[in-house]
């Protein structure tokens, strides 16, 4: 079954540390979603890419969020430096445009700054 | 912008029981896609269903159907014959170009199914 991977899991980390997630998406999908989910706030979506071009990031906090996909396998998501309102679990996600219908989540990144 | 309502933050429904969750939505496109995902306690986000704005029959997979009123802004999921796994959170969205842009999420109905 083809699938989204989204590496780590689970992150437990301290205020002001790096935390890089990962996302590999489905091969052959061309766009690819970064969402953050949390209690207060539900899914908010935080950039994403079509072609690995950046179409949206106007949902991140650019002075310490940055999103990129340095080849058409590998999304990542980066924050530097983290702060305890950064806890929250984020999801990629992946599709293909030009295919109407779903659009593929993985399993999520869960981040507990402190 | 565009925007999802759902309206009921929780449901309690007796297995084998049809379930019907609301969900309304805003938006000036002409063309857009509808979706429904499920998430249970387990986190992961699953796609159910799919309606594209010029789609004319309402779309079903399986024991969900997707009641999709384009003039009163609705689409409402239907489960059939509910199941005790079928207990999750669910979200309705909605996006642009039939769903090949960015998904607007509504705030999500939790739905307990009772044996």
């Amino acid at each position: 079954d083809a699938r989204v991977t989204q590496t780590p899991r689970h992150k437990v980390t301290e205020m002001g540390q790096e935390v890089t997630m990962r996302c590999q998406p489905i091969l052959g999908h061309n766009t690819v979603f970064w969402y953050r989910q949390t209690m207060m706030q539900g899914l908010e979506l935080l950039a994403y890419f079509r072609n690995r071009a950046p179409l949206d990031d106007s949902g991140m906090p650019k002075d310490r969020f940055s999103a990129e996909m340095p080849d058409a396998t590998l999304a990542t998501l980066k924050i530097q430096p983290s702060e305890p309102r950064d806890s929250a679990v984020y999801f990629c996600a992946s599709g293909y445009r030009g295919r109407t219908g779903e659009l593929f989540f993985g399993e999520g990144s869960r981040l507990t700054v402190l | 912008a565009q925007k999802i309502t759902q309206t009921q933050p929780g449901m309690f429904v007796q297995e084998k029981e049809a379930v019907t969750l609301d969900c309304t939505y805003d938006t000036s496109d002409q063309s857009y896609g509808l979706f429904w995902y499920k998430q249970p306690s387990s986190g992961e986000m699953i796609f159910l269903i799919y309606q594209g704005s010029y789609d004319e029959q309402n779309a079903t997979e399986g024991r969900y159907s997707l009641n999709f009123q384009k003039a009163r802004k609705s689409a409402n999921l239907v489960i059939s014959a509910s199941q005790l796994g079928d207990s999750a959170m669910y979200f309705c969205a909605i996006a642009s170009n039939f769903g090949n842009e960015k998904l607007t999420f509504g705030t999500g109905t939790r739905l307990t199914i009772i044996p």
